[in-house]
């Protein structure tokens, strides 16, 4: 069970806009700064969006994320086809003796 | 370009103890502004955080309360890199393994990942 609530699928057809919720609690969300990650099985998963809403070097900026409160979203502009993909948040939790923690996924599919 | 390289057995025995071993390029292991992770996937357990080694004028290590009592991470300056033991294991332990450098908040660089699984 993950700490992070994300939902395990979402789809667009290309040049769609797209928005993956990611939920937590205040001791984690609430408190720090999160991370969205894309992941292709078998490869080393990709910083998209760090501190909320940077975009690093690189990344396009049809990539967006945004946070409210103990909720955090991440946004594709533009849908291409390359963009099927597993997408994650994550973030530092401060509760017990502090950990990362992540949702648990969300599989999109480029219609 | 930051580059993490993963290596280690992909099959460990029950009760055995896992050793994988991150080398890294683009970075040092005693960086003073960097933290070395160790993270896990399963189907079962998501994304799980396994703990970290970082050096700010000494070395310091945190763990998960999950499998602080079975896990080691050490940095080796000589071959800058860091590795991860973990004693014990069971099926349960069965996972993708990434390495992952830390740096503020964020967890930016990440190893290809290696299946361990456990079996005999």
């Amino acid at each position: 069970q993950s700490v992070l609530t994300q939902p395990p699928s979402a789809s667009g057809t290309p040049g769609q806009r797209v928005t993956i919720s990611c939920s937590g609690s205040s001791s984690n969300i609430g408190s720090n700064p999160v991370n969205w990650y894309q992941h292709l099985p078998g490869t080393a998963p990709k910083l998209l969006i760090y501190s909320n809403n940077q975009r690093p070097s690189g990344v396009p900026d049809r990539f967006s994320g945004s946070k409210s409160g103990t909720s955090a979203s991440l946004a594709i502009s533009g849908l291409q086809s390359e963009d099927e993909a597993d997408y994650y948040c994550a973030t530092w939790d401060d509760s017990l003796n502090g950990s990362w923690v992540f949702g648990g996924g969300t599989k999109l599919t480029v219609l | 370009q930051v580059q993490l390289q993963q290596s280690g057995p992909g099959l460990v025995k029950p009760s055995q103890t896992l050793s994988l071993t991150c080398a890294i390029s683009g970075d040092s292991v005693s960086s003073n502004s960097a933290a070395w992770n160790w993270i896990r996937q399963s189907p079962s357990r998501g994304l799980e955080w396994l703990g970290r080694t970082y050096y700010r004028s000494k070395w310091f290590n945190d763990y998960a309360v999950s499998v602080k009592s079975r896990i080691t991470i050490n940095p080796d300056t000589s071959k800058n890199q860091f590795s991860l033991q973990l004693n014990s294991v069971t099926p349960e332990d069965t996972a993708v393994y990434f390495c992952a450098r830390e740096v503020g908040a964020d967890l930016d660089y990440w190893g290809q990942g290696t299946l361990v699984t456990v079996s005999s």
